[in-house]
């Protein structure tokens, strides 16, 4: 069974870059074929998606934060990352890594971690 | 602003029928791309409850169904339970963007 879990910071100033790391057992990144993807809650609901990295270090990131984002993986430690720079108090959320096989859907996600950006 | 449309809440009566609708449009559920919907009870993550429109996952029981027609998908759930008091989601495609739909509370009353 595949299991994630995130980890970083949980405070933020504005201005600052934020970097979560998530880390996978169950299962080889490299070898599970499946999409890393981070997902983020915002207060009061909604979910976006952010983007995903695959095992060969190919990338997809939402347009809507593209000029911030930058994801990494490292497969031999089975573990990707997310860094976003420039956060802004918009960038409060729960921050959430998952990972799907193509387009079946989000089977597998970390608990999730709040990060508060305030001054 | 979600790029899916659901409604913010819904509710029944413990062993009533609730269906949650999740409205898209021709770049996504419209282009034929399946729709998924979790399950979410505060502070915890999203479960996948119904994946490629209407299948469900092993363990998920058959009062959850699934459809989608055009560009739209419906979630459906008979026998309404108390632990069913939850967030809905669904999620579909934009080509290789992931979107979701806003969200929708269920309240069993």
């Amino acid at each position: 069974q595949v299991q994630l879990q995130e980890s970083g910071p949980g405070l933020l100033k504005p201005s600052q870059t934020l970097s979560l790391t998530c880390s996978v057992s169950g299962d080889s990144i490299r070898s599970g074929g499946f999409f890393c993807s981070w997902i983020r809650q915002y207060p009061g609901k909604g979910l976006e998606w952010i983007g995903y990295i695959y095992h060969s270090g190919i990338t997809f990131y939402n347009p809507s934060l593209k000029s911030r984002v930058a994801m990494s993986v490292d497969t031999s430690k089975n573990f990707f990352s997310l860094e976003v720079t420039s956060v802004t108090i918009a960038d409060t959320a729960v921050y959430f890594c998952a990972t799907d096989v193509g387009y079946d859907g989000f089977d597998h996600w970390g608990p999730g971690i709040l990060v508060t950006v305030s001054s | 602003q979600s790029v899916l449309t659901q409604p913010p809440s819904v509710s029944g009566a413990p062993g009533q029928r609730v269906t949650i609708s999740c409205i898209g449009n021709n770049s996504n559920i419209g282009s034929g791309f399946d729709v998924h919907w979790y399950q979410q009870f505060p502070g915890t993550a999203p479960k996948l409850l119904i994946y490629g429109n209407s299948n469900r996952p092993s363990g998920v029981p058959d009062r959850f169904s699934g459809s989608k027609s055009g560009t739209s998908a419906s979630l459906t759930i008979t026998g309404l339970q108390a632990d069913d008091e939850a967030d809905y989601y669904c999620q579909s495609y934009d080509n290789r963007l992931r979107v979701f739909g806003g969200g929708t509370t269920l309240t069993v009353l």
